[in-house]
């Protein structure tokens, strides 16, 4: 199996452009899992999905975050208008969930740099 | 309120010897599961070891293991025989029965392994 796929690796974009990340999911995994990571806060869960469904987002910082997850091998994270702030790495992770053991298999992150 | 403590913020070990990472967490439930994960300079957080809250037996893989001590809610990681191969940063995480999809992860430690 490939893993989680994430694009881009690495994203620079300038102070209120729009930004798209995408996750494709480990093939059979039922869970999605969005997460950020910074040097100040760590690893934060953002939202995750469930059979595509959006489960709990308590994490998203602001309206100007939305995800999707319109199939069960697809999950885009948007950000509209992206601000120097938002610059950090986004994970996102799988896992077969509902299952006590599950781990959670993480893709290689997307870099990205508001400026 | 569920958190996970790791109060070493950067460790460094020479080669062949032997380091231990502590973590403590906090939760109300009685069922759980702990993991550390490994974050190498390329990003990619891969699972190092699990434990099962409800096992005494403390989890073994190969040269990591780890010491839980359930009352004290103590999870520590120790790596034998360390490699080069082994600097990364480490965290600590776990989920509950309440919600086996929702992990919270520590701050991490960042190994140095020095040849």
């Amino acid at each position: 199996d490939a893993g989680v796929i994430q694009s881009p690796r690495h994203e620079v974009t300038e102070m209120g452009q729009e930004v798209t990340l995408r996750c494709k999911p480990i093939s059979g995994h039922n869970s999605l899992f969005w997460y950020r990571q910074t040097m100040m806060r760590g690893l934060e869960l953002l939202i995750y999905f469930n059979n595509n469904v959006p489960i709990d987002d308590s994490g998203m910082p602001e309206d100007r975050f939305s995800a999707k997850m319109p199939n069960a091998s697809f999950s885009t994270l948007k950000i509209q208008p992206s601000e120097p702030r938002d610059s950090a790495v986004y994970f996102c992770a799988s896992s077969f969930g509902g299952t006590p053991d599950n781990e959670q298999f993480f893709g290689p992150g997307t870099r990205l740099t508001v400026l | 309120a569920q958190t996970v403590t790791q109060s070493q913020p950067e460790m460094s070990v020479q080669e062949a010897e032997t380091v231990t990472l502590s973590c403590t967490y906090d939760t109300s439930e009685s069922n759980y599961y702990l993991f550390w994960y490994k974050q190498p300079p390329s990003r990619q957080m891969i699972l190092v070891i699990r434990q099962e809250a409800y096992k005494q037996q403390n989890a073994t893989e190969n040269r990591f293991s780890v010491n839980f001590q359930k009352a004290a809610k103590s999870f520590s990681l120790k790596i034998s025989d360390s490699q080069l191969g082994d600097t990364a940063m480490y965290f600590c995480a776990f989920t509950t029965s309440a919600n086996f999809n929702k992990f919270y992860f520590g701050s991490g430690t960042k190994l140095n392994v020095k040849p």
